[in-house]
């Protein structure tokens, strides 16, 4: 089955204390990408990845580091994690930047709350 | 730059009677547009999209869209709501991978 797999589903975590959130495709998507959700808000995208070891910001990257090591991967780390992180995140591929592939598929996303 | 801007954050309906949720849009090219679906404590899915065929596009579960071109809008409607359309509806603008979500519209169903 086609899908996007985000690993945990829900986490608590405290200031300051690294953490990841993984984010898996079987699609053999090129393109990668993070958001977060809140409410209000919409979605914000944090990083994206056009293919391995290419990588850029989006709109809210502060905070937050990627790495696209390989094409089925693109893990979301928390350096530092604050509470204004505390946010839904969701991880989306999609099949690259021609106009009719850009059709996104997500995660079930990852809800981060930090103390 | 684009933008897009859904013009009602709550919609309300009954069940059975029709469902209009209004989207427009800003970008200097021709974009694709999409509609997404969450339902509480789940991902996004994909409800339709538009990408420059045809311009009113049919989607899952009896939803449809009109792009206007001239309107800049692209409405996502539906002849007669069920209970299980109750959801957040997302209106995107996609010009190559950059994807600009909606704030989101909430449809509540009334049995």
């Amino acid at each position: 089955e086609a899908q996007v797999t985000q690993n945990p589903r829900y986490l608590i975590t405290v200031t300051g204390k690294k953490l990841t959130v993984t984010c898996s495709q079987n699609m053999n998507h090129e393109y990668m990408s993070w958001y977060r959700q809140d409410p209000g808000l919409g979605l914000r995208q944090i990083y994206y990845s056009m293919n391995v070891e290419v990588t850029d910001k989006g709109d809210v990257p502060e905070g937050y580091k990627v790495s696209r090591k390989e094409k089925r991967n693109f893990p979301l780390i928390l350096e530092s994690p604050s509470p204004n992180q505390t946010s839904l995140y969701f991880c989306a591929s999609s099949l690259g930047i021609n106009r009719d592939r850009t059709e996104a598929f997500f995660g079930q996303g990852t809800r981060l709350t930090v103390v | 730059a684009q933008s897009v801007t859904q013009l009602d954050s709550h919609v309300s309906v009954s069940e059975g009677t029709p469902v209009l949720l209004r989207c427009n849009y800003s970008s200097s090219y021709s974009p694709s547009l999409f509609w997404y679906v969450q339902h509480p404590n789940k991902g996004l899915q994909l409800l339709l999209k538009y990408t420059s065929a045809a311009t009113l596009v049919k989607g899952i579960n009896g939803f449809e869209a009109e792009f206007k071109k001239s309107e800049t809008s692209f409405h996502l409607t539906k002849p007669s709501a069920h209970m299980s359309d109750a959801a957040e509806y997302f209106c995107v603008v996609s010009l190559s991978n950059d994807m600009r979500f909606g704030a989101g519209t909430r449809l509540t169903v009334k049995p």
